[in-house]
C-alpha cells in the first residue's frame, strides 16, 4: 500500500536558517512526489513535483529512491514560509495520497 | 479565470442526517476530486468524477456518493452522517481525465460538523 511519513507535526526555525522538512514513503514502483502548502487562510496548493525539478519560493526537493524520501528544503527561511506543509505520492493511476502535514513556523 | 468554489463554507448537522456539499469547478476543467481532512491529517481520496461518470474511488463507504453536471459542477451527498464525518472536505479539480496526470488546484473546502 501507498503510504507517505512526514515524522515532525511541527518544525520551528529561526529566521535565515535553513529548513528541511522531511518526507518518506512507501511504494515498490515510481512514484511521483509532490509538496503542497497551505498558506494562513488560503487553499491548499501546489508548491512543487518532483519530474519538474523545480525551486520555487526558493524551496527544493530532491526524490531519493534509495532512502524513499523526498524531503522539502530552504536555505534561508523567510517569515512568509510560515503555514502548513503536505508531502504526497501519487502513481499510474492512483489518487494522491497525502501525509499528515507539517506546520513551518519561521520566528523573526 | 475563475477558481474552484465550494459551498457551504460549514455547516452543523446531526447524527443520522443527509448532507450535499456543492463544487464548482475552475473553469475550463472537466475533472473533480473530493476528499475529506480530519482534524490533525492530511487530505483522503473520497471519488472522482470525469465528465459526469465516476472513475475513481477511495476506501469510503457507499453512504458516501456524488455528482457531476454537464456543466462540471459537483456535488458530495452523504447519507446517514456519523460522528468520525466530521471533517474538511475539500474539492479540487483539473482539466484532464486521469487522475495521474494533471495538477489538481483546490477550493477552499466545507467544514462540516456531525452533533
Amino acid at each position: 500500500a501507498q503510504r507517505v511519513t512526514q515524522p515532525e507535526k511541527l518544525l520551528s526555525v529561526f529566521k535565515g536558517a535553513p529548513v528541511e522538512l522531511k518526507c518518506n514513503y512507501s511504494y515498490s514502483g515510481s512514484p511521483e512526489l509532490f509538496w503542497y502548502v497551505q498558506y494562513s487562510r488560503q487553499r491548499l496548493q501546489l508548491l512543487l513535483r518532483h519530474i519538474s525539478r523545480e525551486s520555487i519560493k526558493g524551496f527544493t526537493a530532491d526524490l531519493n529512491k534509495g532512502e524513499t524520501s523526498f524531503h522539502l528544503k530552504k536555505p534561508f527561511a523567510q517569515e512568509e514560509d510560515s503555514a502548513m506543509y503536505y508531502c504526497a505520492l501519487r502513481s499510474g493511476n492512483t489518487p494522491l495520497v497525502f501525509g499528515k502535514g507539517t506546520r513551518l513556523s519561521v520566528i523573526a | 479565470e475563475t477558481g474552484v468554489t465550494q459551498s457551504p463554507t460549514h455547516l452543523i448537522k446531526t447524527r443520522g442526517q443527509q448532507v450535499t456539499l456543492r463544487c464548482s469547478s475552475q473553469s475550463g476543467h472537466n475533472t473533480v476530486s473530493w476528499y475529506q481532512q480530519a482534524l490533525g491529517q492530511g487530505p483522503q481520496f473520497i471519488f472522482q468524477y470525469y465528465r459526469e461518470e465516476e472513475n475513481g474511488r477511495g476506501n469510503f463507504p457507499p453512504r458516501f456518493s456524488g455528482l457531476q453536471f454537464p456543466n462540471y459542477s459537483s456535488e458530495l451527498n452523504v447519507n446517514a452522517l456519523e460522528l468520525d464525518d466530521s471533517a474538511l472536505y475539500l474539492c479540487a479539480s483539473s482539466p484532464g481525465d486521469r487522475v495521474s496526470r494533471e495538477t489538481q488546484y483546490f477550493g477552499p473546502g466545507t467544514r462540516l460538523l456531525v452533533l
